[in-house]
Parts: C-alpha cells; sequence; structure tokens
C-alpha cells in the first residue's frame, strides 16, 4: 500500500523568503510523483512531476522538488516566494501500473508581504 | 480527516457495461469533482458540481455523466464502457467558503479496468 504525508498544514513565509513544502510517501513499487497546487477559487493545476531520470524536477512558478529514493521524499521547493504564491499544495504519488493514486492532506502556503 | 470516500476500490468489467462508480461524502461540501489520471499523466477534471441539481463538464471531455441529488452523493456512471475508459477516478470535494479553507479532499480513488 501507498500513503503521502505532507509534514506541514499550514507554512506561513515573508514574501521573498525560501520556502520547501515537505513531502514523504510510502510505497513498496515504484512510483510516479507530482505536486499540485490550488490557487483561490481555482481547479487544481500541476506544479510539477518526477517519472524517472533526474532527481531534481523543475516546474512551473520557479517550483522545483527533489526526489529522494532512501528517504522517500518529494520535497518542493522555491528560493523566492511572491504573494501570488499563496495557495494550497498537494503532494501525490501514484504507482506506474496507474493502478494507485493517493493525495496528501495538502499543505496551505501563506506569502506574507 | 477527509470524509470521502469512493466505492468500488477497483473494477474490472467488460466491454458494454453499464456501471456507476460511487462518491459520498460526509463534510456537507457543496462542491464537488470527478477527475481521471492515467499511469504518468495529471490529473484532469472531467466533471464538477457546485450543489444539488448543479453538474457541469469539466476541461477533460468524457462520456461519463454525473448526477448531484443529494449533496453528500455524486455517483459517475458510465452507460457502455469501453477499454478507452480504463483509468483511475478520483472524486474530490470541498466547502465553499473563504480560502484557505476551500481545501479539497480527495477520496482514495477507483481503478477501472475495461477489458
Amino acid at each position: 500500500a501507498q500513503s503521502v504525508t505532507q509534514l506541514d498544514s499550514q507554512v506561513p513565509v515573508f514574501e521573498e523568503a525560501p520556502v520547501e513544502l515537505r513531502c514523504n510517501y510510502s510505497s513498496s513499487v515504484s512510483v510516479y510523483l507530482f505536486w499540485y497546487v490550488q490557487y483561490p477559487n481555482q481547479g487544481l493545476q500541476l506544479l510539477l512531476k518526477y517519472l524517472s531520470g533526474s532527481t531534481l524536477v523543475k516546474g512551473i512558478n520557479g517550483f522545483e522538488a527533489e526526489f529522494n529514493k532512501s528517504q522517500t521524499s518529494f520535497h518542493l521547493r522555491k528560493p523566492s516566494v511572491h504573494i501570488s504564491d499563496t495557495a494550497e499544495y498537494f503532494c501525490a504519488v501514484s504507482s506506474r501500473s496507474g493502478n494507485q493514486f493517493y493525495f496528501g492532506t495538502g499543505t496551505s502556503l501563506t506569502v506574507i508581504p | 480527516e477527509a470524509d470521502i470516500y469512493q466505492t468500488p476500490r477497483y473494477l474490472v468489467i467488460g466491454t458494454g457495461k453499464k456501471i456507476t462508480l460511487e462518491c459520498s461524502q460526509t463534510m456537507g461540501h457543496d462542491k464537488m469533482y470527478w477527475y481521471q489520471q492515467d499511469p504518468g499523466m495529471e490529473l484532469h477534471l472531467i466533471h464538477y458540481s457546485y450543489g444539488v441539481n448543479s453538474t457541469e463538464k469539466g476541461d477533460l471531455s468524457s462520456e461519463s455523466t454525473v448526477s448531484r441529488i443529494r449533496t453528500e452523493h455524486f455517483p459517475l456512471t458510465l452507460e457502455s464502457a469501453r477499454p478507452s475508459h480504463t483509468s483511475q477516478y478520483l472524486c474530490a470535494s470541498r466547502d465553499t467558503g473563504v480560502a484557505p479553507n476551500e481545501k479539497l479532499f480527495f477520496g482514495s480513488g477507483t481503478q477501472l479496468s475495461v477489458l
């Protein structure tokens, strides 16, 4: 079975400061990993995904994430956040067969002016 | 703890069968969603509802239909399943409120395989 843990439910950070949103997963099989963002009053949007290859994945809006197989983590980072980054961020994992797909409980990022 | 449930968890059926994927939530949320996801691909919104008797098609065209007769229930139906419908189907809900309280809650998904 798989599961996804987002360790921080809320993360307040000042504008232009760096941020890291943590995601750990458990799985007995090889997985694909995703980060989604939900801006206020909008639907889900894919930020980035890891399928294979380089463990450092770059996404939209200056976000990046690093897949760490030994620590089963896929933390999301941005070196300098903007007010517009205020949103809910979801980590997700799926088996490569596509049989299973799990979302974390989300991290609410609030960027403070 | 998320109180949104999907059944069945897995479903393998033959071509041409009619199927209904169930989704229920006990949180009283007005907004409910159905997403479709294929291996390695991002989620795609196929249906959503903002309340009872309100249903809309999402970004991805789908041959499925939905209904919202009760707040807590948002079933998805395929009248005649085909192999191209094989996918993971995720149901989600959220409350109508002030951000950041409009957080999405996800069900555990239904993996549909049509032979």
